[in-house]
């Protein structure tokens, strides 16, 4: 069946760059998203790719894709004490329900 | 970007009482809205998709008489655990997919505590 795989914890020093990995398995998804979640709050979608494109830049975000790899990364400029939060990635099925499949989240914590 | 509410935020309740949560788009309309269930430490399941002026669709193993899903209008669907048990004590998230930009947009969660 279709998984998604993230690595689940990475540390970072302030100031640095952050670079989370995803691998997902269905070679026809459309979009492929990068969601953030704080403790005990809903899931904030950062950004999006579509997969005929292969980088996405937006302000301190880039997006990399590698379709024939199904490899997707995120990655954080600069990185802040306020961007300490599980990091998920999200392919769509294919198909009519649009239904998005999550990996397990990567949980980053900054350090000062 | 698209706001999606959940209400309410927090709830404790007793063993055997249901419990009704909602998931409303602010700002534009949602044919298809989403509940999640969350763990803690542990990324979103699937409960069910809810498809406006229609019955939902359960993914296996979920209890469509226990998880009760109403999807009456395009910004308003509620989720009501039935008869609720300490073990189902959890997170539950919705999300709205905005039709225009096929993107999911995801509400703030609401912790539901069964004694």
């Amino acid at each position: 069946g279709e998984d998604v795989e993230q690595s689940l914890f990475l540390s970072v020093r302030e100031g640095d760059s952050s670079v989370i990995n995803c691998t997902y398995t269905d070679s026809s998804s459309t979009y492929l998203y990068w969601y953030k979640q704080e403790p005990g709050a809903g899931l904030q979608l950062l950004t999006y790719i579509f997969s005929n494109m292969d980088m996405k830049q937006d302000q301190r975000l880039t997006v990399l894709l590698n379709k024939k790899d199904k490899h997707l990364s995120l990655r954080i400029a600069d990185t802040q004490t306020g961007d300490s939060a599980i990091y998920f990635c999200a392919e769509i099925l294919s198909g009519s329900a649009r239904q998005l499949t999550f990996g397990s989240g990567t949980q980053l914590t900054v350090l000062p | 970007g698209a706001v999606v509410s959940q209400h309410p935020s927090r709830v404790i309740c007793k063993s055997g009482t249901s419990v009704k949560i909602e998931c409303r788009s602010l700002d534009f309309q949602a044919t298809t809205m989403f509940w999640y269930r969350q763990f803690p430490k542990q990324s979103l399941m699937l409960m069910a998709t809810s498809n406006e002026g229609s019955k939902a669709t359960y993914e296996q193993g979920v209890e469509k008489d226990k998880f009760l899903i109403n999807h009456a209008s395009l910004t308003l669907s509620t989720l009501t655990v039935t008869s609720a048990h300490p073990e189902d004590s959890s997170f539950y998230i919705c999300s709205a997919r905005e039709v225009a930009a096929d993107t999911q947009y995801f509400g703030p969660g609401t912790r539901l505590t069964v004694l």
